[in-house]
Order: C-alpha cells, then structure tokens, then sequence
C-alpha cells in the first residue's frame, strides 16, 4: 500500500488567497484527521470524519477553514482566505475504525507557507 | 475527559546509553496508550500501543514502553540509544470508555550524541 497521500507537499501562497490541500487515505480505512503542527501549539485536531461524515471539527479554527470528504478515498481541506497565521505544517491520517484502539498512519505532510 | 503530559521538552542521551521519554495520562476509565515517532520532514510514525495485558509493551525499533496504572505513566524506553533515534517522540492516549479520538502530548524531542 502507498500509505496516506498528500498534495502538495508544499504551498507558497500570499495572503488572502484560496489554499486547497488534499489527501488519499489507506484503502479500506474508514476514519480520517487532519491536523495541524506548529512550534508553537505543537500538534492540534483540526477535524474528524468517520465513514465520510465530519464527527468533530471542534478544533477548526474558525470560518476560514473548511474541510470535506466527498468519498471514502479522498479529503479536502480548504483555508479561504489564507493568512500568515495559517503557516505550519497539514497533516492527513487514517485508521481502520472498530471501537479499540486503533493505530493512526500520517501522510508526509503539506508544509504551508502563507506570505 | 482525557489528557496527556510529555513533562520534558528535549532528552539528551549519548548513544550506546539507555533512553527514557516520559509520559504520564489522564483518564476517567481505562486507557489505550501510543507512541509514535516524528522523523525531521515526515510525518508521525506508530511505535508501540498499550490495550491491555502485559504492562511491558514492545515495539518498533527496538523501544518498549511500561504501562503503570498507578502513577498514571506510559514511559518510552530503549536500552541502548543509537544517533539515529534522534527525533521527535509523540505519547498519545485515548479513554476506552470515552472520545474516539485520541489526545497527543506535545512532543518530546530526543537528541542521542554520538
């Protein structure tokens, strides 16, 4: 399996304009995160789906940030529009969900840089 | 509610010398516990996960990590560190009872000198 996919790797973008990064999860896993890594507030959730659905998008930092996931096989994430603030690194995971406790695999990353 | 503490920001260990990373955990029932690592530029790998059982769990790499109820800890371990285990080290746990998504600690960076 190629693992999480992730694109790009990496944005340069100015701010105010439309940012999309975009994942492949591992077929056949049915649960999805993104998160975002920063130095200064390290590893945060950013949303949660479940079978497609979004379960928990509590760490959304507001109304610029969107994220969908249209089929089992593919997710968005949408910052609309961008800021300097935004700059850090997006990461995608999938696991397999039954109720225990399921082992997370992360994408390589989008390193986003917002000027 | 769920919590997790990685109490040191960096560990510092000269290889060949045995490594530990902290990490201690808040739960109202019963935890399911994770390590994984963080390689400069890549994303977080999985280690090891304690379920339950053995407190002793062995992972990747050669790490292992012990599981006490009591004082609340799940600490990373590796008897003979190698330069190469240099990264970012992540402790996460998650209520079996509770959220289905887990909680991270916030890192813990091991440098090993050669």
């Amino acid at each position: 399996d190629a693992g999480v996919i992730q694109s790009p790797r990496h944005e340069v973008t100015e701010m105010g304009q439309e940012v999309t990064l975009r994942c492949k999860p591992i077929s056949g896993h049915n649960s999805l995160f993104w998160y975002r890594q920063t130095m200064m507030r390290g590893l945060e959730l950013l949303i949660y789906f479940n079978n497609n659905v979004p379960i928990d998008d509590s760490g959304m930092p507001e109304d610029r940030f969107s994220a969908k996931m249209p089929n089992a096989s593919f997710s968005t994430l949408k910052i609309q529009p961008s800021e300097p603030r935004d700059s850090a690194v997006y990461f995608c995971a999938s696991s397999f969900f039954e109720g225990g406790a399921e082992t997370q695999y992360f994408g390589p990353g989008t390193r986003l840089l917002v000027l | 509610a769920q919590s997790v503490a990685q109490p040191e920001d960096q560990v510092n260990v000269a290889e060949g010398n045995p490594l530990t990373v902290k990490c201690t955990y808040s739960v109202s029932g019963n935890p399911y516990l994770f390590w994984y690592v963080q390689y400069p530029n890549r994303g977080l790998q999985f280690l090891l996960k304690y379920i339950t059982g053995d407190n002793l769990v062995k992972g990747s790499y050669g790490f292992e990590a012990e599981f006490n109820k009591s004082q609340t800890s799940f600490h990373l371990k590796k008897p003979s560190a190698l330069v190469s285990d240099s990264a970012l080290y992540f402790c996460a746990v998650r209520d079996a009872g509770g959220s289905y998504i887990p909680t991270f600690g916030r890192g813990t960076s091991l440098i090993v000198h050669p």
